[in-house]
């Protein structure tokens, strides 16, 4: 157990909608990333916060958004939804971007 | 952040040292190794990390060349739930903008 928390585990969704995934990081942890692996596929970077801050920014659609809150937890919301953004969402966290980061379990995202 | 090299997959027997290579010929003098796995669709778990020094823990040793341009990930007793894709990372260590950049990684499959 990396102590990093992803819920849900598993959500199924339409074509169109919204969802937001949350991610709660380890206790004292001020860096969250969030990264993106479909099937088959690598781990794509998607965004990182520190303290809520946005500190980089990689391959995240202009239909992802995503916020950390002042108790660290992160939340990733995704739009518009299509076939293609059925994947792992992979959240992590580090105590700063300076060390290790440890990974959550994921949530598995299909639209249908 | 530098491009690194790995095999892309490997076997081993149960029981035996599994190493894996990796090289990063172009990595700067501040930028760390670190090494990931990722067992099945699970979230990817840390491993080690280096600057120059071999590193050892719980899990694995890391060997790192004295002119810092390839590394050995070694399993000393690798069992079946070593079972895995392995990732090599070379990352600045900073607050600002580095995220971890993950490639294909190194398939390795531990055999009974």
């Amino acid at each position: 157990d990396s102590g990093v928390t992803q819920t849900p585990k598993h959500l199924i969704t339409a074509t169109g909608q919204r969802v937001t995934l949350r991610c709660s990081p380890r206790s004292g942890d001020l860096s969250v990333y969030w990264y993106q692996q479909s099937l088959d596929q690598g781990l794509q970077f998607l965004i990182q916060y520190y303290n809520g801050e946005e500190r980089a920014k990689g391959n995240i659609l202009e239909r992802f958004s995503a916020q950390q809150f002042p108790d660290l937890h992160s939340e990733l919301n995704l739009s518009s939804l299509e076939l293609g953004d059925s994947a792992l969402y992979f959240c992590a966290s580090s105590v700063d971007g300076r060390l290790e980061a440890f990974f959550g379990q994921g949530t598995r995202l299909t639209v249908v | 952040d530098a491009k690194t090299t790995q095999p892309t997959s490997m076997d081993c027997a149960e029981g035996r040292a599994a190493n894996l290579p990796c090289n990063h010929s172009t990595i700067s003098g501040n930028e760390y190794v670190y090494w990931y796995r990722q067992i099945h669709s699970q979230g990817p778990q840390y491993i080690i990390h280096g600057l120059k020094n071999n590193e050892t823990n719980e899990m694995a040793s890391l060997i790192i060349t004295e002119d810092r341009k390839s590394s050995t990930l070694i399993l000393p007793h690798a069992t079946l739930r070593d079972t895995a894709v392995y990732y090599c990372i070379v990352r600045v260590a900073s607050n600002y903008g580095q995220n971890f950049v993950f490639g294909p990684g190194t398939r390795l499959s531990v055999l009974p």
